[in-house]
């Protein structure tokens, strides 16, 4: 069965830093690998989505990479704003299956 | 931009009662699923559904639990009677195709069963 871990589960940052979030599977059979935003008492917001056969995917400030063979992807977020603060959320596809298995996910505070 | 709606945003039962959580996929999708985050847990995958038929359930999604496309845009998760542990957040998602496409999530219904 797919694990996923998110470490740490908690971070705070001063305004303008660079910082990393990270995630790891038990399971590398994967179809893709997902990165969400959740807001307190929202939906989730997609950010990026790495195929397995992907590296890595960048939008905007945000860099995401995956290493398959290790079970670990991880999330750059450069030059952090206040509105970055969130939980993140990284989510699993398996491969022949629908269904996405999410982390426990990483809350970020930007401290201005 | 396209998003996923789900109505209503909080609801509040009786235990035992059955209750319908409604949800409008976005437009052009063909894969629909639903999750749920029961607070301070992670996000559980309940069941997908494709072509007016479930293509894949958890073990959460047991008999009390039913899905339904009732029109071409309404996507409907039924609890039949309700219970204490279903109080969570219940996420609809979609996306264009299955397997290896983002899924775009609504906002959640908050159940809270009394």
């Amino acid at each position: 069965k797919q694990e996923v871990t998110q470490i740490p589960a908690a971070l705070s940052v001063p305004e303008g830093e660079n910082l990393v979030l990270n995630c790891s599977f038990t399971d590398s059979a994967i179809y893709n690998l997902q990165w969400f935003r959740q807001d307190p008492g929202k939906g989730l917001t997609s950010l990026l989505l790495i195929q397995s056969s992907q590296r890595e995917q960048t939008s905007g400030r945000l860099n995401a990479s995956l290493d398959k063979s290790s079970g670990r992807s991880t999330l750059y977020i450069a030059a952090s704003q206040p509105g970055d603060s969130a939980t993140y959320l990284c989510a699993v596809g398996k491969a022949g299956s629908y269904q996405l298995t999410f982390g426990k996910g990483t809350k970020l505070s930007v401290i201005p | 931009e396209p998003e996923v709606t789900q109505t209503p945003s909080h609801q509040v039962t009786q235990m035992g009662q059955e209750v319908i959580l409604r949800c409008v996929p976005i437009s052009n999708h063909l894969y629909f699923y639903w999750y749920r985050q029961i607070l301070g847990q992670k996000v559980e995958f309940l069941v997908s559904f494709y072509n007016n038929e479930i293509s894949e359930k958890s073990e959460i999604f047991d008999d009390q639990f039913s899905v339904e496309r009732p029109d071409g845009s309404n996507f409907t998760l039924k609890i039949r009677s309700t219970k204490l542990e279903d109080s969570a957040m219940y996420f609809c998602a979609s996306s264009e195709s299955g397997g290896s496409e983002t899924q775009y999530f609504g906002p959640g219904t908050r159940l809270l069963v009394l």
